[in-house]
This record gives structure tokens, C-alpha cells and sequence, in this order.
């Protein structure tokens, strides 16, 4: 596809089980990212994946929470024993380095997870 | 740590005034970017400022970097209600995660 994809679009899920999110980047993006968006609020960081190097898992609020990204390309977001708080869009967004450094991202629509 | 922050949170706007948005940031990177949001939607690129000094424009909308002061500002002349959005500014050091502020978010009305 031409763009960023995620999926689900939406996932509704109990308390205490576990998820998987799944974003396909840009063919060729060598820089992927997962970003945390809750109701009203700005945009959490989470992991940084870029080429071949060790991930920056800097963001990721608890161990509840890890991301791989097979083949340099697909990458999946899992969330274990799911949490109420953990009700947010989860953004996906792939990236180029251009010249000068200059790195645009490209986000996907997002998967709203709602925990009941 | 990285930390971006920006004011105001909240902004309402009347069509036709000029208005600005200032994004601080605390570290010396040179590459500061701007996104727009609308609801319900993902983020969409606007500018990216890549050096001191560096001022970009589209339409109503103009950015500029003052690395120095580790500041930049989106500023918005004559406000027409298609630029009501959540405006976002981000900022990366090399070889690092894109960082992003809390986000502006904007309403003109007549």
C-alpha cells in the first residue's frame, strides 16, 4: 500500500488479557515507531526501531509492554494483561532519513484500544 | 531527557486575527518539526526547520527555529476556521527517537 497501515482499526478487550497491534510501514522506511496518543492528550513515545540497530525501548511504561519488528519491516505492539489505563490510539509511524538529516514521518490511522 | 513543551494548550481563535504558537524544547538538536492533527485523524507533516534561523511558510501558516534560544514559533495570520486542528511540534537528537510536545489545539470561530 501507499501508506502506513495498522490494524485493527479498533480492538475492545477485558481487563487482564493480553493484545497484539500490528503496523505494516512504508516499504523501504527504515525508521519505525510506536507512539501512544490517550483521550485529549499529546503523544506518548514507546519504542523506536531504526534498520538493524537495538531498539530504543525507552518509552515503554512497564514490562507489560514489548514491540518486534521481523524482517526490518512488519512490526507488532504486544500489551500483556491489558489494564484499563492501557485504553488509548496507538499510533504507528515509519520513517526515511533524508538528507541533512531530516527525518518525516509517516503516521498511520491507529488502533483505538478501549479496556473493559 | 528530551523534553518539548509548548503553549499555549488551548487556543480560540476569531477569523481574521494573527496568532502564534511557541514550542520550547531542552536539548541543542537543530531539527525541530511541526504536525497537524485533526480529529479523529492521524498526524500529517507541516514543516520540518533544520537549522538556526530556519523559517518556513505555507499559506497562513509560517514556522521558525531560534536553536539558540531553543524555541520555535508557528505563527498564523488571518485565522480561517480550516486551520481549526491540534498543532504539534517535535524534536529529535541525532540517532534518537522523534520527541513530541503536548500539542496545541486550535478552534476559529466567526
Amino acid at each position: 500500500g501507499a501508506g502506513v497501515s495498522q490494524s485493527p482499526s479498533n480492538k475492545v478487550t477485558e481487563k487482564g488479557k493480553d493484545v497484539e497491534l500490528r503496523c505494516d510501514p512504508i516499504s523501504g522506511h527504515t525508521a519505525l515507531y510506536w507512539y501512544r496518543q490517550s483521550l485529549g492528550q499529546g503523544l506518548e513515545f514507546l519504542i523506536y526501531f531504526q534498520g538493524n540497530s537495538a531498539p530504543d525501548k525507552s518509552g515503554l511504561p512497564s514490562d507489560r509492554f514489548s514491540a518486534e519488528r521481523t524482517g526490518g519491516s512488519v512490526s507488532t505492539l504486544t500489551i500483556q494483561r491489558t489494564q484499563q489505563e492501557d485504553s488509548a490510539v496507538y499510533l504507528c509511524a515509519s520513517s526515511l532519513l533524508m538528507g541533512q538529516g531530516e527525518e518525516k514521518l509517516f503516521f498511520g490511522s491507529g488502533t483505538q484500544l478501549s479496556v473493559l | 531527557e528530551l523534553k518539548v513543551e509548548q503553549n499555549p494548550l488551548f487556543l480560540s481563535m476569531q477569523e481574521g486575527k494573527n496568532y502564534t504558537i511557541y514550542c520550547n524544547y531542552s536539548t541543542t538538536s537543530d531539527r525541530l518539526y511541526w504536525y497537524r492533527q485533526d480529529p479523529g485523524k492521524s498526524l500529517e507533516s507541516l514543516f520540518v526547520l533544520l537549522s538556526n534561523g530556519a523559517v518556513k511558510q505555507e499559506g497562513r501558516l509560517m514556522a521558525s527555529l531560534d536553536t539558540k534560544a531553543r524555541l520555535s514559533t508557528l505563527h498564523i495570520t488571518a485565522a480561517v476556521h480550516d486551520l481549526s486542528a491540534t498543532y504539534f511540534c517535535a524534536v529529535d537528537e541525532a540517532g534518537t527517537a522523534l520527541i513530541f510536545g503536548k500539542g496545541t489545539t486550535l478552534s476559529v470561530s466567526s
